[in-house]
């Protein structure tokens, strides 16, 4: 059975930072390309970014591009989304989604990062 | 990259058809055939219930079919029940080589 489990998320300041995690299980994770996915309160799903499947190709939302950095570790099945300099607007649940091309066919539950002073 | 437009809700009594419509641009729905729809019912994980336009993924109830004409998508949901109550999201692949969501449609039933 495929399974995402996100963790990582929580209360952070404006400006501060935050590593989300991606825990994939039931399926070979390196063949996959992988994504993130947010969901503001009250709005909709937004693609955030998206990575390969060996790592070396990455993509960004422009609402993110130069304070996200998406990555992977093949070797412990793990996709990561490293947050910088957050602001209010990123306040989120935060979703995980394996990629089959243009679509995603498994999803996380998320994990909600709040940023607030 | 601008969301795609979705109507923000739709309703149907249990038995009936509804179609949720999903306008983009020649940039997004428009040029290619890739739209997805998705299932979310809140605090849960979102599920793809169309992709590449109009097919079904395995699991997913032949009452869900999907369709496009020009820069308009369209997901129909035909012999409403109780259990299709949730939120629907249409995706697109677009000419920036990222995706797209639409803005979402709460689906009630009656």
């Amino acid at each position: 059975e495929v399974q995402l489990v996100e963790s990582g998320g929580g209360l952070v300041q404006p400006g501060g930072s935050l590593r989300l995690s991606c825990a994939a299980s039931g399926f070979t994770f390196s063949n996959y390309w992988m994504h993130w996915v947010r969901q503001a309160p009250g709005k909709g799903l937004v693609w955030v970014s998206r990575i390969n499947s060996d790592g070396r190709s990455t993509s960004y939302a422009d609402s993110v591009k130069g304070r996200f950095t998406i990555s992977r570790d093949n070797a412990k099945n793990t996709l990561y989304l490293q947050m910088n300099s957050l602001r209010a607007e990123d306040t989120a649940v935060f979703h995980c989604a394996r990629g089959a091309g243009s679509y995603f066919n498994y999803w996380g539950q998320g994990t909600l990062v709040t940023v607030s002073s | 990259q601008s969301a795609l437009t979705q109507p923000a809700s739709v309703s149907g009594s249990p038995g009936q058809s509804i179609t949720i419509s999903c306008t983009g641009t020649s940039s997004d729905v428009g040029g290619y055939n890739y739209v997805s729809w998705y299932q979310h019912h809140p605090g849960k994980a979102p599920k793809l219930m169309i992709y590449e336009v109009s097919n079904r993924p395995s699991g997913v109830s032949n009452r869900f079919s999907g369709s496009k004409s020009g820069n308009t998508a369209s997901l129909t949901i035909s012999g409403l029940q109780a259990e299709d109550e949730a939120d629907y999201y249409c995706s697109s692949y677009t000419s920036s080589s990222t995706l797209v969501f639409g803005t979402g449609t709460k689906v009630t039933v009656l």
